[in-house]
């Protein structure tokens, strides 16, 4: 079964780039890497999904090694609205039956400071 | 869109009492979970479900029931609560197919305590 590890927390300032590593070293094939932000007294929001290489939206780059025992979330410019705390989730795509595994990490609180 | 609506916001009960949260999407979503999350734990899944009429059992659905008798409601049950389910739950749903299939869209969340 896959477990996720990521740090606690971290700071950064206005600007700065910011990267969450996440650690799941047995992770499985069929496995997706999933990153969510959650702000206070609010549901997790998605923000980026990846299977392997790099992934790059409007928000975010996710960066997956060959070997997909970790990934990393990457933030470029971060501004004070991004303090947050930040989830990685590990999850069995393709089994849609009983035994759905949905692994998350207990998440990053990142401060972004002025 | 209202996206994933939850009923209550809040509630309290006392120890033995029961209650249903109710969990409602309109994006026409065929997965939907439940999840407890408590400080320190991360989010843990409780149930879930595939499509309408079918349900399964997460990580921790000791304590809880879960229903999906329409494709666009997921019910939460505690029979007999207990202090140990006091937390925060949440709601969500998902589309099952291509790259979002694992792209959760929650709802706001019940504060939940038990006396």
């Amino acid at each position: 079964l896959a477990k996720t590890t990521q740090p606690i927390s971290m700071d950064s300032y206005e600007g700065q780039e910011v990267n969450i590593t996440c650690s799941h070293n047995n992770i499985a094939t069929n496995d997706y890497i999933t990153w969510y932000q959650q702000f206070p007294s609010q549901g997790p929001r998605f923000i980026i999904q990846g299977y392997k290489t790099k992934v790059t939206n409007e928000v975010a780059s996710l960066f997956i090694p060959a070997d997909r025992k970790s990934s990393t979330l990457s933030l470029p410019r971060v501004s004070l609205s991004d303090t947050a705390v930040y989830y990685c989730l590990v999850g069995d795509m393709l089994n849609a039956g009983n035994n759905r595994k949905l692994i998350w990490g207990l998440g990053t609180s990142l401060a972004v400071n002025p | 869109n209202a996206g994933v609506t939850q009923t209550p916001k809040f509630r309290v009960l006392k120890t033995g009492q029961s209650m249903t949260l109710l969990c409602a999407q309109d994006m026409n979503h065929e997965y939907m979970y439940w999840y407890r999350q408590d400080p320190g734990m991360g989010l843990r899944l409780i149930h879930y479900s595939v499509g309408e009429g079918t349900t399964a059992k997460g990580e921790v659905p000791d304590g809880y029931n879960v229903s999906r008798l329409k494709k666009q409601n997921f019910l939460l049950g505690l029979e007999s609560a207990a202090p140990s389910q006091t937390s925060v739950y949440f709601c969500a749903s998902s589309p099952m197919t291509g790259g979002s299939y694992n792209e959760q869209f929650f709802g706001p969340g019940t504060r939940l305590t038990v006396l």
